[in-house]
């Protein structure tokens, strides 16, 4: 099993490009959730879904769209990035009662 | 609503120094109590966890108590190494409905040095 995996890994964007993470599960899981680390401030819960063509809003987020047309796939979406989005992104899915498994990160800088 | 306050760091101690982080929390019902750890550059990787009160986890030499009648979670350590640098975050997930959303701490930043 590969987990979670996320792609990229690493990206720059100018101001008002536009831009798609995509977060991968192979273990079945029915939640899937999209999180922001940023220095000082933890995790902070971005959109999340609970089965295949679900969302549902999380603490943050604006400036983000989701989409699940599969159940194992996750994506975030960025229509118009802003420097406030440079952030390191984290994709999580559990099967059910609280344990996440996390995938790597994605790196993404605005400029 | 659910919240989770752990201890500011960063903390950094010798190789073999006991380790405590407070952890504490604010919660409706009955919920559950994860200590995640993320390595340089790595995702976050659950640690341990404990469902009900009085529970105690524990892996890798860590361990924290369930503890309702104070709120907290606190990680420990006996004797850290230097393996063990790394970003601590404390969380729980809400009962009933929200059982699946997990409230994270700011997290702590350990540092030990050999």
């Amino acid at each position: 099993n590969a987990g979670v995996t996320q792609t990229p890994k690493f990206r720059v964007l100018k101001t008002g490009q536009s831009m798609t993470l995509l977060c991968a599960q192979d273990m079945n899981h029915e939640y899937m959730y999209w999180y922001r680390q940023d220095p000082g401030m933890g995790l902070r819960l971005i959109h999340y879904s609970v089965g295949e063509g679900t969302t549902a809003k999380g603490e943050v987020p604006d400036g983000y769209n989701v989409s699940r047309l599969k159940k194992q796939n996750f994506l975030l979406g960025l229509e118009s990035a802003a420097p406030s989005q440079t952030s390191v992104y984290f994709c999580a899915s559990t099967p059910f009662l609280g344990r996440q498994y996390f995938g790597p990160g994605t790196r993404l800088t605005v400029t | 609503g659910n919240s989770v306050t752990q201890m500011e760091g960063p903390v950094t101690l010798s190789e073999e120094a006991f380790l405590t982080i407070n952890c504490t929390y604010t919660a409706t019902g009955y919920p559950s109590l994860f200590w995640y750890v993320q390595y340089p550059g790595e995702g976050l990787q659950l640690l341990l966890k404990a469902t009900k009160a009085d529970d105690k986890g524990s892996n890798k030499g860590f361990e924290a108590t369930y503890r309702k009648e104070t709120t907290s979670f606190h990680l420990e350590k006996g004797s850290v190494q230097v393996s063990d640098s790394a970003v601590y975050f404390c969380a729980l997930s809400g009962s009933g409905g929200s059982n699946y959303k997990l409230t994270f701490g700011k997290g702590t930043l350990l540092t030990v040095n050999p």
